[in-house]
C-alpha cells in the first residue's frame, strides 16, 4: 500500500514568519493530496488539497506544491499567526481512491 | 455544512468488555471510515465502508469489527477491549472516491 512520510514532526516559528511542511509518497498511482489541520480537542479539517494534474494551488496564506516526478508535496503557510498553531497532516489517496493514507503529523507552534 | 457526529467524546471501559463506537453523518455520503490516532503514528485506517453492508479492512483491523446497516451510520466494535486499544478514534465520511473526508470530533477511549 501507499506510504506517506511527513517532516518535520514539530515546528516552531515566530509570528509573521513562514512555515513549510513536507511529505513524500510512494505510490505513483496516487492522484489526490489533501492537507488537514487538527486543533486541540477537534477532528481534522481540510484546509487545502491538490490533484495530480496541478503543480501548485494557493488559498490566501496557504499554498501547496506537488512534484509528481519526485513524489513529494509541501504545505506553505505565509505570515503565520498564533491561530495557525495546530497539528497538520498530509495525506495521499490509495490507487483505488477509496481510502487515504496519512502522514504522522506536524505540530506547528506560532510564537507571538 | 457536513456533520459527522460521534456518539461519545470520552469513554472508559474495562478490559474484556465489548465496546461500540457509533458514528452518524448527515450528508448522504457513500464512504465512511474509522481511524485510530496515536502520538507519533498519525492516523491509521481500521476499516472503511463504501456502501451499506459493505466493508473493507484497513491497515490495522485486528481486534475490531464494523457494521453499516444504514447509509448514515457506521459502527466500530471492539469485541473484547484490551489496554492496547486505548486511543483516539476518529470517524470520517466522504461523498465518493478521491474527495475530501469530513471528520467527527473523535472519541477518546481508555481501556483499564
Amino acid at each position: 500500500g501507499e506510504n506517506v512520510e511527513q517532516h518535520p514532526s514539530t515546528l516552531s516559528v515566530q509570528e509573521g514568519d513562514s512555515a513549510v511542511i513536507k511529505c513524500t509518497y510512494s505510490d505513483s498511482a496516487s492522484n489526490y493530496f489533501p492537507w488537514y489541520k487538527q486543533e486541540l480537542g477537534k477532528g481534522p479539517q481540510l484546509i487545502i488539497d491538490i490533484r495530480s494534474n496541478v503543480g501548485e494551488k494557493k488559498d490566501q496564506r496557504i499554498a501547496v506544491t506537488l512534484n509528481k516526478t519526485a513524489k513529494h508535496f509541501s504545505l506553505h503557510i505565509t505570515e503565520t499567526q498564533p491561530e495557525d498553531s495546530a497539528v497538520y497532516f498530509c495525506a495521499a489517496n490509495s490507487n483505488t481512491g477509496n481510502q487515504f493514507y496519512f502522514g504522522t503529523g506536524t505540530s506547528l507552534t506560532v510564537i507571538p | 455544512d457536513v456533520k459527522v457526529t460521534q456518539s461519545s467524546r470520552y469513554l472508559v471501559k474495562r478490559t474484556g468488555e465489548k465496546v461500540f463506537l457509533e458514528c452518524v453523518q448527515d450528508m448522504d455520503h457513500e464512504n465512511m471510515f474509522w481511524y485510530r490516532q496515536d502520538p507519533g503514528l498519525g492516523l491509521r485506517l481500521i476499516y472503511f465502508s463504501y456502501d451499506v453492508k459493505m466493508k473493507e479492512k484497513g491497515d490495522i483491523p485486528e481486534g475490531y469489527s464494523v457494521s453499516r446497516e444504514k447509509k448514515e451510520r457506521f459502527s466500530l466494535i471492539l469485541e473484547s477491549a484490551s489496554t492496547n486499544q486505548t486511543s483516539m478514534y476518529l470517524c470520517a465520511s466522504s461523498p465518493r472516491r478521491n474527495t475530501e473526508a469530513f471528520f467527527g470530533q473523535g472519541t477518546r477511549l481508555t481501556v483499564v
